[in-house]
């Protein structure tokens, strides 16, 4: 069965300060890995994704995420926060064996940036 | 703009009522979309998986006759809470899927129950 850990369940950083946001995962074969960004009573909006290639992936709002095989990780990143990009953050993998196409959450970091 | 569109966005119902929410995909014909609710403080838990012109398939632990899913086209899906209790409440959200891209994600409807 396919998995996600989000071990932070907050992180808090100064504006202007690298931010990382730390997901691992578990999936059988090689995994298609996501970051979702969700603000207050608002649905999920897509940040960036890794299906194959190369391991660094740019997403949208200058976020990136790097995927490590070997220590089965795809932490988010972001070299320069900023107050608005406070929010729950959610790492989602989907195992492209699984003909069910559904994606599985990790817990969810919230994210806090202070001016 | 949005290609999955959620409605409502919240509503309040008496305990004992049933409660409608609309996923509509407006860019794609989508035969598969997917039902999660989301607790305060918490991820998203997949209830159920809505196939258009079938059974919608429940994840364990889900009451298929409180979670009433319909997939009657290829660009709308519902879920009926029947019944209605104030354990209902919570953040219900729909998704669909472009595989093997990312998922689309309604908006989000916000029931509560009093």
């Amino acid at each position: 069965a396919q998995s996600v850990a989000q071990p932070e369940d907050q992180v808090n950083v100064a504006e202007g300060n690298p931010l990382t946001v730390k997901c691992t995962y578990s999936v059988s074969g090689n995994p298609y890995l996501f970051w979702y960004v969700q603000y207050p009573n608002r649905g999920l909006q897509f940040l960036l994704k890794y299906i194959t290639g190369d391991n660094l992936v740019k997403g949208s709002y200058g976020f990136e995420a790097e995927f490590n095989k070997s220590q089965t990780s795809f932490h988010l990143k972001k070299p320069s926060a900023l107050v608005s990009d406070s929010a729950l953050y959610f790492c989602a993998v989907r195992d492209p064996r699984n003909a069910g196409n559904m994606l599985t959450f990790g817990g969810g970091t919230r994210l806090m940036v202070k001016p | 703009g949005a290609v999955v569109s959620q409605h409502p966005s919240w509503v309040i119902c008496k305990s004992g009522t049933s409660v409608k929410i609309e996923c509509r995909s407006l860019d794609f014909q989508a035969t598969t979309m997917f039902w999660y609710r989301q607790f305060p403080k918490q991820s998203l838990m997949l209830m159920a998986t809505s196939n258009e012109g079938s059974k919608a398939t429940y994840e364990q632990g889900v009451e298929k006759d409180k979670f009433l899913i319909n997939h009657a086209s290829l660009t709308l899906s519902t879920l009926t809470v029947t019944s209605a209790h104030p354990e209902d409440s919570s953040f219900y959200i729909c998704s669909r899927s472009r595989y093997p891209l990312a998922a689309f994600f309604g908006q989000g409807t916000r029931l509560t129950v009093v």
